[in-house]
């Protein structure tokens, strides 16, 4: 079972680049990587999924390492209103078991 | 067009009362989740059915049921409410299965007094 660890918090400030890291030492094969983001009082949101190596999207990249023990969520050039609760999710995709970790609470400041 | 709707979005009871929670999924995905989210932010999954079919059970007690009367619906029942069941129920969906994207409603915050 893939638990994941992640910082508890982080502080940043507008036009910077954020990189939140996430360990998931017992990842599986079937193992792919999601992080999720969450606003106060709404549904988390998918933001970027991955299984090996570099993938980016218009909001954000997600890197994993060959042995894919971890993986950095990099936010480019963050605003206020990235101010937010990052997860990281590692899912089984025979879907038997899903694990999200404890979240990574983001706050940036002016 | 909501994409996964939840009913009610508050719901205050007492102890020992049997509640329901609805959620819809207009996306046409095959999977549906609960999840638990508790005042320390920790989201933890509760059940998974996929086209009807139980998939994911993790370990709640049995006062929660889960009933998914077509792949579009999946509703939480729970019996005898108890203090520690406050929390914010999340219903989700993907297309397939559990490792695809999930898109989550808007929560349901259940306060038990």
């Amino acid at each position: 079972l893939a638990k994941t660890t992640q910082p508890i918090s982080m502080d940043s400030y507008e036009g910077q680049e954020v990189n939140i890291t996430c360990s998931h030492n017992n990842i599986a094969t079937n193992d792919y990587i999601t992080w999720y983001q969450q606003f106060p009082s709404q549904g988390p949101r998918f933001i970027i999924q991955g299984y090996k190596t570099k993938v980016t999207n218009e909001v954000a990249s997600l890197f994993i390492p060959a042995d894919r023990k971890s993986s950095t969520l990099s936010l480019p050039r963050v605003s206020l209103s990235d101010t937010a609760v990052y997860y990281c999710l590692v899912g089984d995709v025979r879907a038997s078991k899903i694990i999200f970790g404890s979240g990574t609470r983001l706050s940036i400041r002016p | 067009d909501t994409a996964v709707s939840q009913t009610p979005k508050y719901l205050v009871t007492q102890m020992g009362n049997d509640k329901s929670i609805k959620c819809e999924q207009n996306l046409g995905h095959d999977t549906m989740y609960w999840y638990k989210q508790d005042s320390k932010k920790f989201l933890k999954i509760m059940f998974s059915y996929n086209n009807k079919e139980l998939i994911i059970n993790e370990t709640v007690p049995n006062r929660f049921s889960p009933k998914s009367p077509d792949k579009a619906h999946l509703n939480l029942h729970i019996n005898s409410l108890e203090l520690g069941d406050s929390a914010v129920y999340f219903c989700a969906s993907s297309q397939y299965r559990a490792g695809d994207t999930q898109y989550f409603g808007p929560g349901t915050r259940l306060t038990v007094l």
